[in-house]
């Protein structure tokens, strides 16, 4: 299994400012994933992040509004940038071991205001 | 691509009923299968998960979900709820290891007393 530590756990953010959420994992990973969750919503998958490549963006996201560092096999940074209360949402880091399952952070809740 | 359809947003049930969640699926090639539960302001957890081998998976507080291939299901079921089973349920494929989960909207499960 994986441990996945996630910074902060929750925000309350003034529009126009940046966001920038820590996951760091336990063990090395080879791929971490970013998701959002709205409220009330699924979870829908923002990117995937390799080390020593860039993120690969899933439609609708872009690295200008969702910029992506993955410096070493166990940690990974999103920020959130430009917020609009629109990014209000739960953020959660995630990865995959094996076939067996993926494992989650406990999440980022952002408040936009 | 794969896609997942949770046919239910919101189940009531009264606590000891029997309950099902359903979720089709949609894939071109083999997926694997999973469960995930989200309790209230907390992270998600996995439930259960199938992989392969025999088609009834179960998990080890009552739930049990059954592979279908033929249907594409892989629905969710309890003979007798608990009011600490409300909790929100998401129903996710992915496609191999090291690739991201895709989820269904999720179903919102409330047990009333």
């Amino acid at each position: 299994s994986a441990v996945i530590s996630q910074k902060p756990s929750r925000d309350i953010c003034q529009r126009g400012t940046s966001l920038t959420i820590q996951c760091q994992v336990d063990s090395q990973v080879t791929m971490m994933f970013w998701y959002r969750q709205q409220p009330g919503q699924s979870l829908t998958l923002i990117a995937t992040a390799n080390q020593g490549s860039e993120a690969t963006y899933e439609s609708g996201f872009v690295i200008d509004k969702f910029p992506i560092s993955r410096p070493n096999l166990t940690f990974s940074t999103l920020t959130v940038s430009n917020m609009s209360p629109e990014d209000s949402s739960i953020y959660l880091c995630s990865v995959a071991q094996g076939v067996t399952e993926a494992f989650f952070g406990q999440g980022t809740r952002l408040t936009v205001v | 691509a794969q896609s997942v359809t949770q046919l239910d947003s919101q189940v009531p049930v009264f606590e000891e009923a029997p309950v099902e969640l359903r979720c089709n699926y949609s894939s071109s090639v083999s997926v694997y299968l999973f469960w995930y539960v989200q309790y209230p302001n907390q992270g998600l957890q996995l439930l259960l998960k199938y992989l392969s081998g025999s088609t009834l998976v179960k998990s080890i507080n009552g739930f049990e979900a059954e592979f279908n291939k033929s249907q594409t299901s892989f629905h969710l079921r309890k003979p007798s709820v608990h009011i600490s089973d409300t909790a929100e349920y998401f129903c996710a494929v992915r496609k191999s290891g090291n690739t991201p989960l895709v989820f269904g909207k999720g179903t919102r499960l409330s047990v009333i007393a």
